[in-house]
């Protein structure tokens, strides 16, 4: 049973560019989250996702920064224009469906490294 | 009051002692507080979790610690092994399905 899986694991932009980070939940899973770890720092919660739905985005950037996890596919963290403070590590967790298995487990992914020079 | 408190930041233990290391919260409606274990350039891996209608939850040589009167809750590893070494964060949730809140973190160094 495959993990949590993010790709790219390393991504470089230049300032300005768009940044695509994806993630595939583990088999069965159906909720999707985001972190983001500056460097020497803990996680930050940015975004929680459902199969076409938003449910939090209450740690989100309000410009630049979208998220999505369509009915077909990955999720996918989009970040626009990028700027240097976005150079941070993005984590992906993802969990079983909390109603139906009472379970708060969520499991990360490897991350993807964002540096923008 | 979503803040989780942890400490120490680093900790330095000889191998076969016991690591023990402490967060405390301020938000009451929490009812689920976890422990990851981060090497470098990894993900963070799940290593222990408990709700608070139990004091302690052991699982091998992981212990946490739970005190409910005072917000607070301990990681211990027991017999500390040099493969220990890692960063370790605590964390908090409101209710199955809900963000995670993350303590600082504390590196851990076991020395063989």
């Amino acid at each position: 049973n495959a993990g949590v899986m993010q790709n790219p694991r390393h991504l470089v932009r230049r300032r300005g560019q768009e940044a695509r980070l994806r993630c595939s939940p583990m088999k069965g899973h159906s909720h999707v989250y985001w972190y983001r770890q500056l460097p020497e720092e803990g996680l930050k919660f940015m975004v929680y996702l459902q199969k076409e739905n938003i449910i939090d985005e209450s740690g989100m950037p309000k410009e630049r920064f979208s998220a999505e996890f369509p009915k077909e596919g990955p999720s996918i963290l989009r970040i626009q224009q990028v700027v240097r403070g976005d150079s941070a590590a993005y984590f992906c967790a993802s969990s079983p469906t909390p109603l139906a298995t009472l379970s708060y487990e969520q499991y990360f992914g490897p991350g993807t490294r964002l540096t923008v020079t | 009051q979503q803040q989780v408190k942890q400490s120490p930041q680093s900790l330095i233990v000889q191998k076969g002692g016991i690591s023990i290391i402490n967060c405390a919260y301020e938000n009451t409606a929490f009812d689920y507080f976890p422990w990851y274990q981060q090497f470098p350039g990894k993900g963070p891996a799940l290593l222990i979790a408990i709700r608070p209608d139990v004091s302690e939850k052991k699982e091998g040589r992981f212990t946490i610690s739970f005190n409910k009167s005072a917000k607070q809750f301990s990681l211990h590893i027991m017999d500390s092994q040099p493969g220990d070494s890692a960063t370790y964060f605590c964390a908090a949730s409101i209710a199955s399905g809900s963000r995670l809140t993350f303590g600082e973190g504390t590196q851990l160094t076991v020395n063989p």
